[in-house]
């Protein structure tokens, strides 16, 4: 069984500050590594994408892959109560040729003014 | 460009009864999901199509559901004889195509509520 792991939270931080979430995931096959936002009532989002080991930076927010760790991160800079939602870690499980992605039951985020 | 749909948004059906549910993937893209998203869970995979076939279809529960894609395009999620726990939020997603490295985009999904 491919897992895909995250605090639920709610994880709450002050504006301004540094959200950090994290996610670890049991396949090391896996090549490819997702963050999606997800208000309430609504669908995921797509915020990151990351393939290999290192940071990747994207305005406000780094996405952090650590496959030796099997360990993904996502930091979110200068947060704002617009960034309360809920962050799902996606993983893509290898098939003949294609994929799907397994997802984490995702953390939630409160931003507070 | 438009994004992936989904009709309807919501849906009331008893149990028993037969429901359809409709994506339309961005348009060029050759890869259509479908998932299923219970409250405080990730979505979970249920079908996967590259162009007209459906290439994954370990992720459907059982044989009540049922999904095509006749022309490659526009896909239908059957759900025969439903049940109270066949309640959930249907999620479609499209890529470019089918490898690992393409991201997904999820349509704004399909609430299915079971009485």
């Amino acid at each position: 069984q491919k897992e895909v792991e995250q605090n639920s939270g709610p994880l709450s931080v002050p504006e301004g500050a540094i959200a950090s979430l994290n996610c670890t995931y049991s396949d090391r096959g896996s090549q490819s590594f997702f963050w999606y936002r997800q208000y309430s009532g609504k669908s995921p989002e797509l915020i990151m994408s990351i393939y290999s080991n290192g940071d990747k930076e994207d305005g406000r927010f780094t996405a952090q892959l650590n496959k030796a760790s099997q360990y993904v991160s996502l930091l979110i800079r200068d947060s704002q109560p617009s960034d309360s939602a809920t962050y799902l870690c996606a993983v893509n499980t290898r098939n003949s040729g294609y994929s799907t992605l397994t997802f984490g039951k995702g953390t939630m985020l409160l931003v507070s003014p | 460009g438009a994004g992936v749909s989904q009709t309807p948004s919501n849906k009331v059906t008893e149990k028993g009864k037969y429901v359809e549910l409709r994506c339309d993937p961005i348009s060029g893209h050759t890869a259509l999901y479908w998932y299923r998203q219970s409250l405080g869970q990730g979505p979970e995979f249920l079908i996967y199509f590259q162009g007209t076939g459906a290439a994954d279809d370990s992720g459907l529960p059982n044989d009540r559901f049922f999904a095509v894609r006749p022309e490659g395009s526009v896909s239908t999620l059957k759900i025969q004889r439903t049940e109270r726990g066949d309640s959930a939020v249907y999620l479609c997603a499209s890529s470019l195509s089918g490898t690992s490295s393409y991201e997904q985009y999820f349509g704004p999904g399909t609430r299915l509520t079971v009485t």
